[in-house]
């Protein structure tokens, strides 16, 4: 069974450019979180999705947005990349939580994004 | 609002010693508290989770965390520390602020293991 994947594993882009970053849920799962681990830091919510919807959002601007396709799989974008938006992606997928309570996640590898 | 704080940055243990990795925490609510594991390349492994049922939480691997209301704290320990063990080491609050429950990670405890 696989878990959750996510490519590229590196990805190099230059200020003002946008961004695709893609995850592939566990087996199973049907709701896809995304993250933002800067270096030295603790990974920061981005949003979440669940039945192609974004549920819920963090504290990040327009810039970031998502899709969630009908096999559960996810895109996270970033638009007008700045150099403050180097850090590893992470996606973490899960069961939906009715209650919206913060569930078991299982999280890929990342993407390392580096914004020159 | 929610908040958490890992206090140490790095801890350094002897192969077979106990392991005390900090956490203390800020909630409105009743949170629900979580570690997880992070090794080099590799994604966040969730360790163990307490959400309002027995203070004293077991997780994988050896390691189990004890949810104290009255410190606000939420620390991982483990008897006896193995190679295997070093990693980066995340606590996580969440807590129905602004209806909904969106997690907050800690900044990381490295955990540093000689042999």
């Amino acid at each position: 069974d696989a878990g959750v994947t996510q490519s590229p594993t590196h990805l190099i882009k230059t200020r003002g450019q946008q961004v695709t970053l893609r995850c592939s849920p566990k087996s199973g799962h049907d709701t896809v979180s995304w993250y933002q681990q800067a270096l030295g830091q603790g990974p920061q919510f981005i949003f979440q999705y669940y039945e192609e919807e974004e549920r819920q959002r963090g504290n990040f601007p327009d810039r970031f947005s998502g899709h969630q396709f009908p096999n559960y799989s996810s895109e996270l974008n970033v638009n007008a990349l700045l150099l403050g938006d180097s850090a590893l992606y992470l996606c973490a997928s899960s069961f939906f939580a009715s209650d919206r309570r913060y569930n078991e996640q299982f999280f890929g590898p990342g993407t390392r994004l580096t914004v020159l | 609002a929610q908040s958490v704080t890992q206090l140490d940055s790095h801890v350094s243990v002897s192969e077979g010693t106990p392991v005390l990795l900090r956490c203390n925490y800020s909630s409105s609510y009743s949170p629900s508290l979580f570690w997880y594991v992070q090794h080099p390349n590799k994604g966040l492994q969730l360790l163990l989770k307490y959400t309002s049922a027995a203070t004293l939480v077991k997780g994988i691997n050896g390691f189990e965390a004890e949810f104290k209301k009255s410190e606000t704290s939420f620390h991982l320990t483990k008897p006896s520390a193995h190679m295997s063990d070093a990693a980066e080491y995340f606590c996580v609050v969440s807590d129905p602020t602004g209806g909904s429950y969106i997690p907050t990670f800690g900044r990381g405890t490295s955990l540093i293991v000689h042999p």
